[in-house]
């Protein structure tokens, strides 16, 4: 109902695999995110999109890159996924001002 | 430097008691919005507030209440009359903008662990 859906929900990989998360919205916002969250520190922002094929990098973005070729698909991928990415990874999406988020419910990674 | 801290990492008290989760911000932006969030054990984002930085009134819905002060950059949250149901990690966020001045990115700080026993 939120118009954000992530998928998969949750996924098992093996390291060294390339891995990608993906985030769908339904609200034509301009704004979209990626975060993990990892116990102890919060979510800390991965990269996000402000249109089109515009994309920036966030806090803790080296290992991941990201693709928008349309509005409401935002790919997050791990090229050859680690251990130390094994996380909760959050999508989200907001206005052109950033003033509303609404967030997707997850997706669970585990690389072993 | 643009960050939030959260300096409680964990609380807990017994049902009933009142409970004040503070957040303090830095930020060299003189717009921004200030957000707190809720995160159940189901591990979902809720939205619980919104404040701009224009905007130091303080808000109460229900049981719970706001308190944004410039002053300290603080802006710390209240839950009265606490229930087990309030158990949970919340989360203060700035929204910020980026280096280059024109999009924006929400920053959270590490969360506050919350734990109401009966």
């Amino acid at each position: 109902d939120a118009g954000i859906t992530q998928s998969p929900r949750h996924k098992v990989t093996e390291t060294g695999t390339p891995v990608t998360l993906r985030c769908h919205q339904t609200e034509n916002h301009r704004y979209m995110y990626w975060y993990r969250q990892d116990p102890g520190h919060g979510l800390r922002l991965i990269h996000y999109s402000y249109g089109v094929k515009d994309t920036d990098k966030g806090e803790v973005s080296d290992g991941y890159s990201v693709s928008r070729s349309k509005t409401e698909d935002f790919l997050l991928t791990l090229e050859s996924a680690t251990s130390s990415q094994t996380s909760v990874y959050f999508c989200a999406i907001s206005d052109w001002q950033g003033k509303g988020y609404t967030f997707g419910s997850g997706t669970r990674l585990t690389v072993v | 430097a643009q960050k939030v801290t959260q300096a409680q990492t964990e609380i807990s008290v017994v049902e009933k008691e009142d409970v004040t989760l503070d957040c303090v911000y830095e930020t060299r932006d003189t717009t921004y919005y200030l957000f707190w969030y809720k995160q159940p054990p189901s591990g979902e984002l809720v939205f619980l507030i919104r404040r701009n930085s224009f905007d130091e009134q303080n808000e109460i819905s229900g049981r719970y209440s706001w308190n944004f002060q410039k002053s300290t950059s603080s802006f710390n949250f209240t839950i009265t009359a606490s229930q087990v149901v309030d158990s949970a990690v919340y989360f203060c966020a700035l929204n910020i903008k980026n280096s280059g001045g024109s999009n924006y990115k929400l920053t959270f700080g590490k969360g506050t662990l919350l734990t109401v026993n009966p």
